[in-house]
C-alpha cells in the first residue's frame, strides 16, 4: 500500500529558530511527486514546497527548504527562522504516477513560542 | 474566478437530512478532488474527477455519498440521510492536470446534529 507517514503529531518551536518536521513514504514506483502543505486556522490549505523525485536537488522555497532522501524515502521539511505567522497544521502529502490522488500524511501541528 | 470557491462556508443540518456542498474550481483546471478532514485529523480521500467522469470513487465512505462534475466545471458532493459521523469538513481542490499541484477551496464545515 502506498502511504504517507507524519510521526510527529505536535512540535513547538521559538520564534527565529529552526524546526524539522518529519516525513516517511512508502512506495515502490519511481515517478512521483511530493509536497508539503500549510494549514493555518483559517482552514485554508496552502502549497509550501513540492520536490520532484527525479531531482537530486533539494528544493527550497525562502525560509522552507526540504532533505530529500530517496533511498529511506524520507522527505522532512526544514523551516529556518520561525515565524508566528508559520503557526499552522503542515500536511506532507505524495501523488504517484499510478494514482492521480495525492495522499496525505496525518499532519505535524507547529506551534511557534514568542 | 482567481482561486477554488465552495459553498456553503458552513452548514447545520439535522440527522437524516440531505445536504448538498458545491465546488467551483479553477477556470481550466481539468482535475477535481474532494476531501474530507475530520477535527483535527488529516485528509480523507473522496472522489476524483478527471473532466466529468469519475475514474476513481474509492474513498466514497458509503452509498449515502454521491458527486457530479457538469461542464468539466462545477462538482455537487451530495450526503443523504446525513449522519452524525458525516460532520466534517469537505474540502475540494482542482489541478490542472491529474497529478500536478492541487489547489485548494477554503471547505465547507457540515455539522450534523
Amino acid at each position: 500500500a502506498q502511504t504517507v507517514t507524519q510521526s510527529q503529531p505536535e512540535m513547538s518551536v521559538q520564534e527565529a529558530e529552526t524546526v524539522t518536521l518529519s516525513c516517511t513514504y512508502d512506495t515502490s514506483e519511481s515517478d512521483y511527486y511530493l509536497f508539503w502543505y500549510k494549514q493555518p486556522p483559517s482552514r485554508q490549505m496552502i502549497l509550501v514546497i513540492r520536490q520532484e523525485a527525479y531531482k537530486q536537488q533539494n528544493a527550497t522555497e525562502n525560509r522552507f527548504s526540504v532533505n530529500f532522501q530517496k533511498a529511506a524515502k524520507s522527505f522532512s521539511l526544514k523551516i529556518s527562522d520561525s515565524q508566528l505567522g508559520d503557526a499552522a497544521m503542515y500536511f506532507c502529502a505524495a501523488i504517484y504516477s499510478s494514482a492521480s490522488k495525492i495522499i496525505f500524511g496525518s499532519g505535524t501541528r507547529l506551534s511557534i513560542r514568542p | 474566478g482567481a482561486g477554488v470557491s465552495q459553498s456553503p462556508s458552513n452548514k447545520v443540518t439535522e440527522k437524516g437530512k440531505d445536504v448538498e456542498l458545491r465546488c467551483d474550481p479553477i477556470s481550466g483546471h481539468t482535475a477535481l478532488y474532494w476531501y474530507r478532514q475530520s477535527l483535527g485529523q488529516g485528509l480523507e480521500f473522496l472522489i476524483y474527477f478527471q473532466g466529468n467522469s469519475a475514474p476513481d470513487k474509492s474513498g466514497l465512505p458509503s452509498d449515502r455519498f454521491s458527486a457530479e462534475r457538469t461542464g468539466g466545471s462545477v462538482s455537487t458532493l451530495t450526503i443523504q440521510r446525513t449522519q452524525q459521523e458525516d460532520s466534517a469538513v469537505y474540502l475540494c481542490a482542482s489541478s490542472l492536470v491529474p497529478g500536478s499541484v492541487l489547489f485548494f477551496g477554503p471547505g465547507t464545515r457540515l455539522t450534523v446534529l
